[in-house]
């Protein structure tokens, strides 16, 4: 079946560690996303990217890093330099379509602890 | 800037009666909006859209929205609510920034059903 697939579910971090969470699509989908969810403050876009080998920033990508080099996958790393890292994250992806309000199609979703 | 704003962060309603989840908008060009759902611990999908087709718009599970320029609203409805929509409701507006579309989310209305 065709769908975004993230892993892990569930990751436990460190404090000073950098992990990285996977992000896999099998849509043929050209954009991909990242956004951090917390309670009572809904979906934060943390980057995104239009293309293979391109990226762009978010709303909050300090701490954070991505990498773009194949159309089906877009991991994020949670660096040592976000403070507060402990959320729920969300990967996304659509098709082309500047103007015309495709649809965003969300992943499961994973959830990273502080420990 | 395109935003969004859901007015109250918990709603309760009782099996059977209507549900309304409140949503206004602020946009400087026509809006592209949506309304997804999340359940616990999974990611969002795909309620409904607003494409500046047809102002009342219907989506899946009998949810529907209209789409009213003059309040600047999108409000969700549902004439009779059942258990199993017991769930997070998010509206979203298309951001238009460089290249592709993002979306803009509230903050969210936790829906919970009375029995």
């Amino acid at each position: 079946d065709g769908g975004i697939t993230q892993s892990p579910k569930y990751l436990f971090r460190k404090e000073g560690q950098n992990v990285t969470l996977s992000c896999e699509q099998n849509l043929n989908h050209d954009a991909m996303y990242w956004y951090r969810q917390d309670p009572g403050q809904g979906l934060r876009l943390i980057y995104y990217s239009q293309i293979v080998n391109d990226f762009q920033k978010g709303d909050i990508a300090e701490g954070y890093s991505v990498s773009r080099e194949k159309k089906e996958s877009f991991p994020l790393t949670v660096t040592s330099a976000q403070k507060n890292p402990t959320a729920f994250y969300l990967c996304a992806s659509s098709p082309p379509g500047h103007t015309s309000g495709n649809t965003i199609y969300f992943g499961e979703g994973s959830w990273l602890t502080v420990v | 800037a395109q935003s969004v704003t859901q007015l109250g962060s918990h709603v309760s309603v009782s099996e059977g009666a209507l549900v309304l989840l409140r949503c206004n908008y602020s946009s400087s060009v026509p809006p592209y909006l949506f309304w997804y759902v999340q359940y616990p611990n999974q990611g969002l999908q795909l309620l409904l859209k607003y494409t500046s087709a047809a102002t009342l718009v219907k989506g899946i599970n009998g949810f529907e929205a209209e789409f009213k320029k003059s309040e600047t609203s999108f409000h969700l409805t549902k004439p009779s609510a059942h258990m199993s929509d017991a769930a997070e409701y998010f509206c979203a507006v298309i951001k238009y920034g460089f290249g592709n579309e993002k979306l803009t989310f509230g903050t969210g209305t936790r829906l919970t059903i009375i029995p």
